[in-house]
């Protein structure tokens, strides 16, 4: 699996948009960077997946640089909900079947007011 | 619509003992995976069931087994328990034809002593 690299934490006040950095230098044509995060005392969520181009949900964005080596997951206005770890993950071509998730450590978001 | 749900919550076993966790997956989802979260690590994905067969398994020893039901639903056994094994058990479902996202539970938290 393609390895990916992010800051351990950051911070943040609370309303400022945040902007989460990702590198993964070593990612195949068909591999997909997806974001996923874990609040305290929960199970990872989805946050946002793409390939090549700039993705907007009512989560957040995901910016993906032109050669694909990085990425930024951006929440547009952290609020104190926001406060988790943040996984960027690199995912194989969609089979049939979900394919596994490899996670590394994150990036420990702290909001604060 | 109940997300996915995972018994029990918490469990303290002995070393070399045996314990069994379960899942029942998200409404509609047929496939299940388990991932292993030790303290302050990202999660480790330890094996995924679909179709009641095991069809994709991570870096983790014989000790680890399941099964998966006609209802889809999971159990994740380990056998002779180390304190090593201590950590999150997550369980995720995901559909089969929109595998972009995987459904994670709360977990259940082992305590081996």
């Amino acid at each position: 699996d393609a390895k990916t690299t992010q800051p351990n934490s950051m911070e943040s006040n609370e309303e400022e948009p945040v902007h989460l950095p990702c590198n993964h230098s070593t990612i195949s044509g068909t591999d997909y960077i997806h974001w996923y995060r874990q609040l305290p005392s929960q199970g990872p969520e989805y946050v946002i997946h793409g390939l090549t181009s700039n993705v907007n949900n009512r989560m957040a964005s995901l910016a993906i640089a032109e050669d694909r080596k990085s990425s930024t997951l951006i929440l547009h206005r952290a609020t104190l909900r926001d406060a988790a770890v943040y996984y960027c993950i690199l995912r194989g071509q969609h089979t049939g079947t979900a394919s596994k998730l490899t996670f590394g450590t994150g990036t420990r978001l702290q909001v604060t007011l | 619509d109940a997300g996915v749900t995972q018994s029990p919550t918490h469990l303290i076993k002995t070393r070399g003992q045996q314990v069994t966790l379960r899942c029942s997956p998200k409404s509609g989802h047929d496939t299940v995976s388990w991932y292993q979260q030790a303290l302050g690590q990202g999660p480790q994905f330890i094996f995924q069931y679909y179709e009641e067969e095991e069809r994709q398994r991570g870096n983790f020893p014989d000790r680890f087994s399941g099964h998966q039901f006609p209802n889809y639903s999971s159990e994740l056994n380990v056998n002779a328990l180390l304190l090593g094994d201590s950590a999150l058990y997550l369980c995720a479902s995901s559909p089969t034809r929109q595998s972009y996202e995987q459904y994670f539970g709360p977990g259940t938290r082992l305590t081996v002593t």
